[in-house]
Order: structure tokens, then sequence, then C-alpha cells
């Protein structure tokens, strides 16, 4: 089965420092990939997105993540974090269905980024 | 756009019981997700649609589930004979993609959440 690994459950940083949220997939075929976060009390909504072109993708609010096929990861980072990324942020994979017709999305379990002042 | 609503938001239940559940997705979206959520995990897929036609299911979806889209607006999930493993958080998104395509951008709905007694 197609799986998307977050190995860290929790990163604590200190406000302006840099963050690197960690992201591997399991396959090597075309995929597309992304970044969702949840911010306390409110639903998921997209960070940002990878579906071909430049491996290096960006946010609006400073993030950005790179697509690394050969190592199959997806690793986003900021260089310098605010009180208000304090979120949970979730890595997703759509890979292709069992029917062959459709992209299924895989989430990873997500990685709690708690910013400290 | 109002955005993807779920009703309701909570339900509490006793074991055995059926519920249903309602997602309206954003209007001009033609696919529509459902997901499993539970306390530290990533969102897992559960079935598909693309306008009605539900295009794939979760192998893990037990044959207690059942979803439909009969219109291709808003859809229902239906879950008989409820356990208590089936407490969880259950999220809808929908999206706006073309046949074939996985690098849609998926917009949340707020969940409902289920508690089996």
């Amino acid at each position: 089965a197609q799986s998307v690994t977050q190995l860290d459950s929790q990163v604590p940083v200190f406000e302006e420092a840099p963050v690197e949220l960690r992201c591997n997939y399991s396959s090597s075929v075309s995929v597309y990939l992304f970044w969702y976060v949840q911010y306390p009390n409110q639903g998921l909504q997209l960070l940002l997105k990878y579906l071909s072109g430049s491996t290096l993708v960006e946010s609006i609010n400073g993030f950005e993540a790179e697509f690394n096929k050969s190592q199959t990861s997806f690793h986003l980072r900021k260089p310098s974090v605010h009180i208000s990324d304090t979120a949970e942020y979730f890595c997703a994979v759509s890979f292709l269905g069992r029917s062959g017709g459709s992209y299924i999305p895989t989430f990873g379990r997500g990685t709690s980024l708690i910013v400290h002042p | 756009d109002t955005g993807v609503s779920q009703d309701p938001r909570h339900k509490i239940t006793k074991r055995g019981q059926n519920v249903t559940f309602r997602c309206d997705p954003i209007s001009e979206h033609n696919r529509l997700y459902w997901y499993r959520q539970t306390l530290g995990q990533g969102p897992e897929f559960l079935t598909y649609f693309q306008n009605e036609a539900q295009l794939e299911k979760s192998r893990l979806l037990s044959d207690r589930f059942s979803a439909e889209r009969p219109k291709g607006s808003f859809s229902t999930l239906e879950i008989q004979r409820t356990e208590q493993g089936d407490s969880a958080m259950y999220l809808c998104a929908s999206s706006l993609g073309g046949t074939g395509s996985g690098g849609d951008t998926q917009y949340f709905g707020p969940g409902t959440r289920l508690t089996v007694l």
C-alpha cells in the first residue's frame, strides 16, 4: 500500500528560528504532493502543492517545499517562523487508485509545529 | 462561495444505531471526498465521487459504510450498526478537477464528530 510518513509528531521551535518539517512517501511513480495546514479551531486548508515543473514551490506566507524524486521526499521549510505559524501540518500525496483512473489522496499523520516566544 | 458545510457538527449515538451525515460542497465543485480522522492521525480516505459517480472506495471501508451523491451536489455518508471503533471525526472535502487529474486543491468542511457509546 502507498504510504506517507511524517516522522516528527511534534516540532517545538522559538520564534524567528528556522524550521523543517519532514515528509517521505513510498512511491517513485508520478504523484502529486501537498502540504495542508490546520490552525487551532479551524479546518484543513491548502498551504502549497507540487504538480510539475520547478521542484521548489512556495506559499504566500513564507513556507517552501522541495520535491526530491530520488529521495521520495517533500520537506517543508521556513527560514524564520512566527507565533502565528503554530498549527498542525499535514503532508499529502495523491497516488493512482486501484481502478487506475483516479488519484487517491493519502495523508501523513501530521506534525504539530509549536512556536514559542 | 460559502465553503463546504457539514451537518451535524456533533453526533452521539449508542452502539448498534445507524447514523447519517450530510456534506454540502462548494457549488461548482465536481469532486467530493469523505475522510475519517482519529486523534493523532491524518485524514484517512474513505471514498470519492466525481459528480454523482462513486469512483473509488477504500478497501478498509466496511460494508456498514455507504455513501451517496444522488444529483452530483450534496452527499450523505451512512454508517449502519455503529461500533465504538467508529468514533472519529468525519471530514468532507470538495474540489474542481478534470478526468484523471490528481492535482486538485481540496477544500475541507469543519467535520462531524461522531461518538459511539
